[in-house]
C-alpha cells in the first residue's frame, strides 16, 4: 500500500509565482517529513524537513506546512525560478524504525521563464 | 569532500544472471541505505545498515536480494537470478548516526539496472 502519496504527477508554474506541491500520508506513526529534489541522472538531494511537533518550517524561498489532522503536507516555493524545475519527492520516516524513508511517487515541477 | 559514489552507473544484464552493485558512502557516515526506483514509481526502501547493528532487511522484495556492508564503509547489493521486474535505478544513501531529530541522507547518483 502507498503510505505516502503525491497525487499530482506534474505542475507547471510561471517564473516568479508560487509553486505549491502537495503530499498526503496514511501512517499516523510518521514523525518526520521531508522534501527531496531530484534532477535527471542524479540522486535526490535534501531540501527541507519538518518534525511532527511543528506545523511550519521555512528556509529561504522554501516553506513546508504540516497538517497532522489531515495527514497532509505541502511545499511552497516563492518566488519560483527556472532552476527549481525538477522532480520533487515527499518522504516520511518513523523514528522508531530508524531513519529509513518512505517516498511518494514524485511531482515534476516545470517553471516557465 | 567526496559524496556517495556508486558503481557501475549502468548495468545491462540477461535474465537469470547475478549482478552486484557497489556503494561507497561518505566517510564517517555510520548509516547506509539502499533504495530502488522503478519506472514511474517513488523510491522504495530496500535495506538499512547502522554501525554494528543487525541490518534492517524489511524492504528486500525477495530472497534473491541480499546486501553486505564491510564495517562502516563499502556496501554491495547482490541480486541473484535477475528478473525483468528488477529493472530499476538502485540508489544508495548514507547519513551520520541517527540519534535524535533527523539526519540528512545523502544520495549517490544511482545504478541503472536493465534486465533483458
Amino acid at each position: 500500500d502507498q503510505q505516502v502519496k503525491q497525487n499530482s504527477p506534474s505542475l507547471s508554474v510561471q517564473e516568479g509565482r508560487i509553486s505549491i506541491l502537495n503530499c498526503d500520508y496514511t501512517n499516523s506513526m510518521f514523525d518526520y517529513f521531508l522534501w527531496y529534489k531530484k534532477y535527471p541522472a542524479e540522486g535526490p538531494t535534501f531540501l527541507i524537513s519538518i518534525s511532527s511537533i511543528k506545523d511550519k518550517n521555512e528556509d529561504g524561498r522554501f516553506t513546508v506546512f504540516l497538517n497532522k489532522s489531515a495527514k497532509h503536507l505541502s511545499l511552497h516555493i516563492v518566488p519560483s525560478q527556472p532552476g527549481d524545475s525538477a522532480v520533487y519527492f515527499c518522504a516520511a520516516s518513523e523514528k522508531s524504525s530508524g531513519d529509513k524513508l518512505t517516498f511518494g511517487t514524485g511531482t515534476r515541477l516545470a517553471v516557465r521563464p | 569532500g567526496a559524496g556517495v559514489s556508486q558503481s557501475p552507473s549502468n548495468k545491462v544484464t540477461e535474465k537469470g544472471k547475478d549482478v552486484e552493485l557497489r556503494c561507497d558512502p561518505i566517510s564517517g557516515h555510520t548509516a547506509l541505505y539502499w533504495y530502488r526506483q522503478r519506472l514511474g514509481q517513488g523510491l522504495e526502501f530496500l535495506i538499512y545498515f547502522q554501525g554494528n547493528s543487525a541490518p534492517d532487511k524489511s524492504g528486500l522484495p525477495s530472497d534473491r536480494f541480499s546486501a553486505e556492508r564491510t564495517g562502516e564503509s563499502v556496501s554491495t547489493l547482490t541480486i541473484q537470478r535477475t528478473q525483468q521486474e528488477d529493472s530499476a535505478v538502485y540508489l544508495c544513501a548514507s547519513s551520520l548516526e541517527p540519534y535524535w531529530g533527523y539526519n540528512e541522507q545523502f544520495f549517490g547518483p544511482g545504478t541503472r539496472l536493465t534486465v533483458l
